[in-house]
């Protein structure tokens, strides 16, 4: 059974960093594309970032270019999600998700770590 | 960045009904890479719809998925208790992976 846990999110305040992890298991990890997707409170989904599964191909969201920054530990069956910069705009559930290919759709999704950025 | 647009935002059907949701492309999408998501509250999304028209493992036959030119049809045929929630389409042919803004099916 596929499954991607997220942690790391909680309370920080403006202007500060955060880095989110996501634990895989149940699939080749290191096979697989994988994405983090964020969905602010009652509002819809935001791609943030993605990362091939050899890291070659890399792409952030406009929104975040810049202050975030993606990676992976295939060793570790392990994605990350470096936050610098944050904004309260950044306050949202944020969702650890894989697709095969790079070019893919998302077949899964872990539940999510909430980021909440305020003073 | 390939902006998505989804109409209508809200639908208010009742079970039974069937239901036409849009997603329109600023740019070209190849069909291989436009897929639709359903969300209920409090849930992660799941996968209905990939490649405009294949329907993922254990989706019933009731949804389906079509194209024409930048414009994405998800249609469902008649609607169950269970498929009241919120559709998302996604792009993923061009970097970054875009997302539609959601259309809310909701019991009328």
């Amino acid at each position: 059974e596929v499954q991607l846990v997220e942690s790391g999110g909680g309370l920080v305040q403006p202007g500060r960093s955060l880095r989110l992890s996501c634990a895989a298991s149940g699939f080749k990890f290191d096979d697989s594309a994988v994405y983090w997707v964020r969905q602010a409170p009652g509002k819809g989904l935001e791609w943030v970032s993605g990362i091939s599964w050899n890291s070659l191909n890399i792409a952030y969201a406009g929104s975040v270019k810049g202050r975030f920054t993606i990676s992976r530990d295939n060793a570790k069956n392990s994605l990350y999600l470096q936050m610098n910069g944050l904004t309260t705009e950044d306050t949202a559930l944020y969702y650890c998700a894989k697709g095969y290919n790079w070019n893919d759709h998302i077949d899964s999704w872990g539940q999510g770590t909430l980021v909440t950025v305020s003073s | 960045e390939i902006v998505l647009t989804q109409s209508p935002g809200t639908l208010s059907l009742s079970p039974g009904e069937g239901a036409t949701l849009s997603c329109r492309a600023s740019q070209t999408v190849s069909t291989s890479y436009l897929a639709w998501y359903q969300q209920k509250p409090g849930q992660a999304p799941r996968l209905l719809i990939y490649a405009t028209s294949s329907r993922a493992t254990g989706i019933p036959d009731r949804f389906s998925g079509s194209a024409s030119g930048t414009d994405f049809t998800l249609t469902i045929s008649r609607l169950e208790p269970e498929d009241f929630a919120v559709y998302y389409c996604q792009q993923y042919g061009t970097s970054p992976f875009t997302f539609g803004p959601g259309t809310k099916v909701h019991v009328k």
